[in-house]
């Protein structure tokens, strides 16, 4: 089945340093990856996809490339602010009759000190 | 963007109640509505995919008896949650995917809502 393995939190970092959150996959087929972004009290946000291999996601600062042969979509940001402190989703939609299903990792919990 | 309103946000009620929660998309046409459901410090689960005027397809393990969805129109998917019971207190969580009309562009992006946090007594 599909699966979605982020690393565990949380995650706490002082203000400007660079940031990591792993996350890979196991799917059949040519999965499309997300990262979702819940700020407190939210609802889930899209904050970056790919839809194929080698495709790089980029929005706010972070960015993720859709690796295929080590199956993982790694998230990245240069220099964290406070302001992005919040819990990170790595999904994957599988496509064909999962059409439009999301599975998701476990979520991590960032947060960012001044 | 698309904004997902979801109500309650938060509930408690007595064991053996039935709680009803609506999902709704304010500014586009869902045809297909997910429902989620969050354990502490764990993921997402899906629950079931709601659908347009049709009834909703469940995934393995969730009681459709249990959980009533309804889908009556294309902005508006409700989940009933029957005769609820203590552990059913969690996080409920409903997505819509902005539909594009053609599967070839369609715009595979779920919208979320805030989440429904329940507590059963």
């Amino acid at each position: 089945g599909n699966s979605v393995t982020q690393m565990e939190g949380p995650v706490t970092l002082s203000e400007e340093a660079f940031l990591t959150i792993n996350c890979t996959y196991t799917a059949t087929g040519y999965p499309s990856l997300f990262w979702y972004v819940q700020y407190p009290g939210e609802g889930l946000q899209l904050l970056l996809k790919a839809t194929k291999a080698d495709d790089k996601g980029s929005n706010k600062g972070f960015e993720a490339t859709y690796r295929k042969e080590t199956t993982s979509f790694h998230l990245e940001k240069g220099s964290v602010q406070v302001s992005d402190s919040a819990v990170y989703f790595c999904a994957l939609n599988a496509g064909g009759t999962s059409y439009g299903k999301l599975t998701f990792g476990q979520g991590t919990i960032l947060t960012v000190h001044p | 963007g698309a904004v997902v309103s979801q109500h309650p946000s938060w509930v408690i009620c007595k064991s053996g109640t039935s709680v009803k929660i609506e999902c709704r998309s304010l500014d586009f046409q869902a045809t297909t509505m997910f429902w989620y459901r969050q354990f502490p410090k764990q993921s997402l689960m899906l629950m079931a995919t709601s659908n347009e005027g049709s009834k909703a397809t469940y995934e393995q393990g969730v009681e459709k008896d249990k959980f009533l969805i309804n889908h009556a129109s294309l902005t508006l998917s409700t989940l009933t949650v029957t005769s609820a019971h203590p552990e059913d207190s969690s996080f409920y969580i409903c997505s819509a995917r902005d539909w594009a009309g053609d599967i070839k562009v369609a715009k595979n992006i779920q919208y979320f809502g805030a989440g429904t946090r329940l507590s059963v007594l």
